[in-house]
């Protein structure tokens, strides 16, 4: 079993929809949980940061932490075609090597 | 441009070459890390540096994986005695210490 799990999709949306993506972890170390976005041929560019446990807003991306469940969740709101790309959950417990989930591909059509 | 930058973006080499890989960090970042992606996957950590010190390497950087950050800025990537299974895209990132990593677009390496 591996340390983070992520649906790999793909994931296909209407413009405007709400996208939910999530990853399971299973080492309860972890601390520092990001969100990457991933283009073709492209390397990951970081989304959101958390720190712990509790919810990060920035524009229209929130991510959520809970630690007890071990769970993680990125929500894109008003979701555009430029948005289509691979979504990459990372997290590490002391901030340093990243441990990453396989990535989920979403498409956004218009 | 700021970021992380890496040279080449494509590298093709035949089987048993070697091939050797730089990358750039952002200026003021400490910490600088390598990092192995093929398709469909996620990347998987390989080594990491703190200034010119190399902190931690993976399992998965055998004998024929050296990398160097000699003066604490630009670091290199060598492979030697290349194999089939090493074509991968190479990524680069650099962070502040406790602060998220930041990556470069990659060197993907084909071999033939």
């Amino acid at each position: 079993q591996k340390e983070v799990e992520q649906d790999p999709g793909p994931l296909s949306v209407p413009e405007g929809a709400i996208v939910s993506l999530n990853c399971t972890y299973s080492n309860s170390a972890f601390q520092y949980f990001m969100w990457y976005r991933q283009y073709s041929r492209k390397g990951p560019e970081l989304l959101m940061y958390t720190y712990s446990s509790g919810n990060k807003e920035d524009g229209r991306f929130t991510a959520q932490v809970d630690k007890s469940s071990k769970y993680i969740s990125l929500f894109i709101r008003d979701s555009q075609p430029s948005d289509s790309a691979t979504y990459l959950c990372a997290m590490t417990p002391e901030g340093d090597k990243l441990i990453f989930g396989t990535g989920t591909r979403l498409q956004v059509f218009p | 441009d700021t970021g992380v930058s890496q040279d080449p973006r494509h590298k093709i080499t035949k089987r048993g070459q070697n091939v050797t890989f730089r990358c750039d960090p952002i200026s003021e970042h400490n910490r600088l890390y390598w990092y192995r992606q093929t398709l469909g996957q996620g990347p998987e950590f390989l080594t990491y540096f703190q200034n010119e010190a190399q902190l931690e390497k993976s399992r998965l950087l055998s004998d024929r994986f050296s990398a160097e950050r000699p003066k604490g800025s630009f670091s290199t990537l060598e492979i030697q005695r290349t194999e089939q299974g090493d074509s991968a895209m190479y990524l680069c990132a650099s962070s502040s210490t406790h602060q998220p990593q930041h990556f470069g677009d990659g060197t993907r390496l084909s071999i033939l």
